[in-house]
């Protein structure tokens, strides 16, 4: 069966710090990927998603970018954190656009 | 673009039915899910129905879906305090890449 796991669960970073979000998936090839976030109002934003190595697509304009190194390995990174980067980030994958599956998420406060 | 619109609180009692309410403006969308989020947890996907369809029914969960008045519902039978949670609608494409549009989730709190 597939299983989604991210990394770390919770953090805490000052403005200005670096970030990175690991998000991996097992138990199966090729997926589709995503990257939300979900701010202190409830709504989910689409960030990136990618339907392959190296294929990245943007959804919003901001200071996050998101890698794809292997077939089940995305990445969220941040040079330089913003007060407005907290939320809860969640990871999710799909086969074939029907369904989408989520990770546990990261919580992460800027500070 | 595409509008999800869903009311934000929902309150029932433990054995009656819940039903939660979504809905839309773009009548270009294929499929259309129900997603519970518990508090502090990722997204579990409930179910969801096809465009082409009107009803799903699985267990205690009902979807209808209005395409006419572009209306998504999801009713829950028989409440549990277990099921209290937000709940949210999400819209999908075909050649979207898989990009779901959410709702902002309503809040079903179940009392006993």
């Amino acid at each position: 069966s597939q299983t989604i796991h991210q990394w770390p669960a919770t953090l805490v970073q000052p403005v200005g710090s670096p970030l990175s979000l690991e998000c991996t998936v097992e138990g199966t090839s090729n997926p589709n990927l995503y990257w939300y976030r979900q701010a202190a109002g409830r709504g989910l934003q689409l960030l990136f998603y990618s339907v392959g190595i190296g294929q990245i697509s943007s959804e919003v304009p901001q200071n996050l970018s998101a890698s794809r190194p292997q077939d089940r390995q995305f990445i969220l990174s941040s040079k330089k954190l913003l007060l407005s980067d907290s939320g809860f980030y969640l990871c999710a994958w799909s086969l074939d656009s029907y369904e989408q599956y989520f990770g546990p998420g990261t919580r992460l406060t800027v500070t | 673009g595409e509008d999800v619109e869903q009311s934000l609180f929902l309150s029932v009692r433990e054995g009656d039915s819940s039903v939660i309410n979504c809905t839309y403006t773009d009548s270009s969308s294929t499929y259309l899910y129900w997603y519970k989020q518990e508090p502090g947890a990722g997204l579990q996907l409930l179910t969801y129905i096809f465009s082409n369809m009107d009803m799903k029914q699985d267990q205690r969960l009902t979807v209808l879906l209005n395409k006419k008045d572009k209306h998504l519902s999801l009713r829950i039978a028989d409440t549990q305090t277990g099921d209290s949670a937000i709940y949210f609608c999400a819209l999908g494409e075909d050649n979207q890449g898989g990009k779901l549009i959410f709702g902002q989730g309503t809040e079903l709190s179940v009392k006993p």
